[in-house]
């Protein structure tokens, strides 16, 4: 079984519409990310969390929310989904170790917002 | 800031031949990590290879390499003995220990196909 999970894997649909997309992890780490992917940009940070009480902006938060339900999941929402959204999204965990973090993803959800 | 440039949007290479996929970071802090991942056409990202920046030695995985040449803030992956699952895309990527998250900063990733 895969490490890190993530639910739906693809997802079509309209824009204004709310959608959740959920993460879950059995490697026991502390630290969880949210990142998307567009063509041509990498990825970029859209929020994190260190724990179920610590949970930060990342460098494109905005349309973005999140909830840490427990240590192992981490669902990000888009209240009012745009086409621009539209976008690889990528779940992650990491365990600090100083800089050295090392990141393990999970598979991705591919979001179309028509 | 922190930074990430790949300048190889794409690259070919002639399968059982090495080739070198070019990364340049820009940081300030003097304690930090590159990684290198390979993304293929299915999209998960799997990590490769990882080097310290306080490690002397480059790191080597099997048939990965990185050529960490610190002055000149390069981290380059290096793929002997290509292999036509090679074919990916592949990202390298930072962590400093100042950004507060450690989380990763990418490139925006070089396309790497191997030609039989």
């Amino acid at each position: 079984d895969a490490d890190v999970t993530q639910t739906p894997r693809n997802r079509i649909t309209k824009t204004g519409k709310r959608i959740m997309l959920e993460c879950s992890q059995t490697k026991g780490h502390d630290r969880m990310y949210w990142y998307r992917q567009d063509p041509g940009l990498g990825l970029r940070l859209i929020y994190y969390s260190f724990d179920v009480k610590d949970i930060n902006k990342g460098e494109i938060s905005d349309g973005y929310s999140v909830s840490r339900q427990a240590q192992a999941k981490f669902s990000l929402s888009l209240e009012s989904a745009i086409p621009n959204q539209t976008a690889l999204y990528f779940c992650a965990t990491s365990t600090p170790q100083g800089p050295y973090n090392e990141q393990f993803f999970g598979p991705g959800t591919r979001l179309t917002v028509l | 800031a922190q930074k990430i440039t790949q300048t190889q949007p794409g690259m070919f290479v002639q399968e059982k031949e090495a080739v070198t996929l070019d990364c340049t970071y820009d940081t300030s802090d003097q304690s930090y990590g590159l990684f290198w991942y390979k993304q293929p056409s299915s999209g998960e990202m799997i990590f490769l290879i990882y080097q310290g920046s306080y490690d002397e030695q480059n790191a080597t995985e099997g048939r990965y390499s990185l050529n960490f040449q610190k002055a000149r803030k390069s981290a380059n992956l290096v793929i002997s003995a290509s292999q036509l699952g090679d074919s990916a895309m592949y990202f390298c990527a930072m962590s400093t220990a100042s950004s507060g998250a450690n989380n990763l900063f990418f490139g925006t990733g070089t396309r790497l196909t191997v030609i039989p």
